[in-house]
């Protein structure tokens, strides 16, 4: 079983639909939690940063940990055809120096 | 401020040859770590380097290899490649010792054939 499990999708939206992308673990250690957007033939871009449990809002996009559920997940409001990308879930903790990554949720939104 | 730059950006080699791939981190920043991305396996580690050592090392095979220089630019190398190697190969800057913010570059294409 890997530490990070994260639904491959593909997902397929229309414009303006909320979208939930999720990611389950099984480490308890993890402490800090990322979301990244990967656009095709590009080098994944940190889109959100939250440390430990709670929620954390940017624009349209909104990150919630779970640490008792071992459950994360990421919301985007109004979505665009510019959202159209990979979404990769990473975690670790505090002097892991590394982060450990989900297997990525590929999205389409649709015009 | 300029972001991660990576080195070349598109690498084609055969099986058995060496390759060195070069990263240049987010200024002022000193933390660089490697990640293999490829279909099968996702993104992952390598390993991380902070003030020239090596701090972490992922379960990749003694072929890859890396290095850091005093002004945080690093390299990794891989010798005796082989077809698996096909991969993106991405770095990541953080500003200090095991950051947990990474900053990506564009990666290096590696094709082996």
């Amino acid at each position: 079983q890997k530490e990070v499990e994260q639904d491959p999708g593909p997902l397929s939206v229309p414009e303006g639909a909320i979208v939930s992308l999720n990611c389950t673990y099984s480490n308890s250690a993890f402490q800090y939690f990322m979301w990244y957007r990967q656009y095709s033939r590009k080098g994944p871009e940190l889109l959100m940063y939250t440390y430990s449990s709670g929620n954390k809002e940017d624009g349209r996009f909104t990150a919630q940990v779970d640490k008792s559920s071992k459950y994360i997940s990421l919301f985007i409001r109004d979505s665009q055809p510019s959202d159209s990308a990979t979404y990769l879930c990473a975690m670790t903790w505090q002097g892991a120096q590394k982060l450990v990554f989900g297997q990525g949720t590929r999205l389409t939104i649709n015009p | 401020k300029a972001g991660v730059t990576q080195t070349p950006r598109y690498l084609i080699k055969t099986r058995g040859q060496q390759v060195t791939l070069s990263c240049s981190p987010i200024s002022g920043h000193r933390s660089v770590s490697w990640y293999q991305q490829t279909p099968g396996q996702g993104l992952q580690f390598l390993f991380e380097y902070f003030s020239e050592t090596q701090r972490n090392k992922g379960n990749f095979p003694g072929r890859f290899s890396g290095r850091q220089f005093s002004n945080s630019r690093s390299e990794m190398n891989v010798s005796t490649l082989e077809l698996g190697d096909s991969a993106l190969y991405l770095c990541a800057s953080g500003h200090s010792e095991g950051a947990n913010e990474q900053f990506f570059g564009p990666g290096t294409r590696l094709t082996v054939l």
